[in-house]
């Protein structure tokens, strides 16, 4: 059975940076894609980026491209969001979801990470 | 950019009946590249439906996916108590958005 699990909860305060972790396992992980997905509070979702694990091709969103980083580590079958320079607006839950490489639909996704942060 | 607007904001119906909720984009989505996902309180989104009318693993055939161009609708037939809950709509033929959702109320 395909399942992510993510990292646990951060508070961080603004300007700092956060790193969250996403392990799949049931999957061969170099075969597809994961992308990174948010959600504000109380508010619909925002697409992140995504990263191809097989080959680490990268895609970012343009509104937060610059302060945003996705690698992977295909030894430990994880992927890693990196968010930088993190402002008040950041505060969100933020989902990692597994992808079939040249389609766009997003499933199954992780448990969600919530990052707060706050001065 | 695609921009998806949904509607209406929120539903508000009865188990047992059909909803109808609607989708459109600022722009056609080619080839039917659009996806409906599900998420109650405090949970993931689930896929529902994908290339705007195939139906996911494991989902019930009360879900029904159709349209295309910018006008795309999911139905749900026979409302369950447990499909109370957000709908999204996704594009994926330019980069990738999401709708503003759709909330399904007893």
């Amino acid at each position: 059975q395909v399942h992510l699990v993510q990292s646990g909860a951060e508070v961080k305060k603004p300007g700092a940076s956060v790193t969250i972790s996403c392990q799949a396992s049931g999957y061969t992980f170099t075969s597809y894609a994961i992308h990174w997905v948010r959600q504000a509070p109380g508010q619909s979702l925002e697409w992140m980026g995504w990263i191809f694990a097989g080959n680490g091709d990268t895609e970012y969103s343009k509104k937060i491209q610059g302060r945003v980083s996705i690698t992977r580590d295909t030894s430990a079958r994880t992927a890693y969001l990196e968010l930088t320079s993190l402002k008040s607006e950041d505060t969100a839950v933020y989902y990692c979801a597994r992808n079939v490489p040249r389609t766009g639909w997003l499933g199954p996704w992780g448990q969600g990470t919530l990052v707060t942060v706050s001065s | 950019e695609i921009v998806l607007t949904q509607s209406p904001g929120t539903l508000s119906l009865s188990p047992g009946e059909r909803a109808t909720l609607s989708c459109r984009a600022s722009q056609s989505v080619t080839n039917k590249l659009l996806a409906w996902y599900q998420q109650k309180p405090g949970q993931a989104p689930r896929l529902l439906i994908y290339d705007a009318s195939s139906r996911a693993t494991d989902i019930p055939d009360r879900f029904s996916g159709s349209g295309s161009g910018t006008d795309f609708t999911l139905t749900i037939n026979r409302l369950d108590p447990e499909d109370f809950a957000v709908y999204y709509c996704q594009q994926y033929d330019n980069s990738f958005s999401f709708g503003p959702g759709t909330r399904v109320d007893i």
